[in-house]
């Protein structure tokens, strides 16, 4: 079975610092690993993905995070934070079970962005 | 091209009732999951309908059931309802055929409060 643990239920940022979360998988076969963003009041949005094509992914908003298998690990990352990124985050792993990929998510990070 | 839609955005019962949330599809996306978010358990799978049937099922119990209809549209049901059952409840559809990794696309969710 498949676990995604992410580090820190909130994370707390200035505005034009770099942004880090974090995000650790248990997958024991190759995964798809997935970034989402939910905003209050709304569904989860795809921030990106990786599906083995390449380690270093990008995303929207000028997201993105690298697949690193040794470690285990898919990180997401930014840049510079605008206020406009603060919202709930969740990584998500994905095998293939029976005939469909069922996603487990993490329990999400909150990004807070000070001015 | 629409999103996923889910009808009723808010709603509010007691406990004992019974309530069912739709959701419609993007168009041409046949499956269609459903997931329970509340702040203690973060984002938990219900069940997966693809083609009518019910493909994939989490761990919740029977009060809770689904259908898909022929035109992939989805309602989920919930019987005697309990406070706890108090969350939101997020649809999600995606494409089935090549390319299959599990990437989902949610609706706004339906927030279910329960006295």
């Amino acid at each position: 079975a498949q676990s995604v643990t992410q580090l820190g239920s909130h994370v707390s940022v200035s505005e034009g610092a770099l942004v880090l979360l974090r995000c650790n998988y248990s997958s024991s076969v190759p995964p798809y690993l997935f970034w989402y963003v939910q905003y209050p009041n709304q569904g989860l949005q795809l921030l990106l993905k990786y599906t083995s094509a390449a380690t270093l992914v990008k995303g929207i908003n000028g997201f993105e995070a690298e697949f690193k298998k040794s470690e285990t690990s898919f990180h997401l990352t930014k840049p510079s934070a605008h206020m406009s990124d603060a919202a709930e985050y969740f990584c998500a792993v994905s095998v293939q079970h029976g005939g469909s990929y069922i996603p487990t998510f993490g329990r999400g990070t909150s990004l807070i962005v000070h001015p | 091209k629409a999103g996923v839609t889910q009808t009723p955005r808010y709603l509010i019962k007691t406990r004992g009732q019974q309530v069912t949330l739709s959701c419609s599809p993007i168009s041409g996306h046949r499956s269609v999951s459903w997931y329970q978010q509340t702040p203690g358990q973060g984002l938990q799978f219900l069940f997966e309908y693809f083609s009518e049937t019910q493909r994939n099922k989490g761990n919740f119990p029977g009060r809770f059931s689904g259908r898909q209809f022929s035109n992939s549209r989805s309602e989920m049901n919930v019987s005697t309802l309990e406070l706890g059952d108090s969350a939101l409840y997020l649809c999600a559809s995606s494409l089935e055929g090549t390319g299959v990794t599990g990437e989902l696309f949610f609706g706004e969710g339906s927030r279910l409060t329960v006295l």
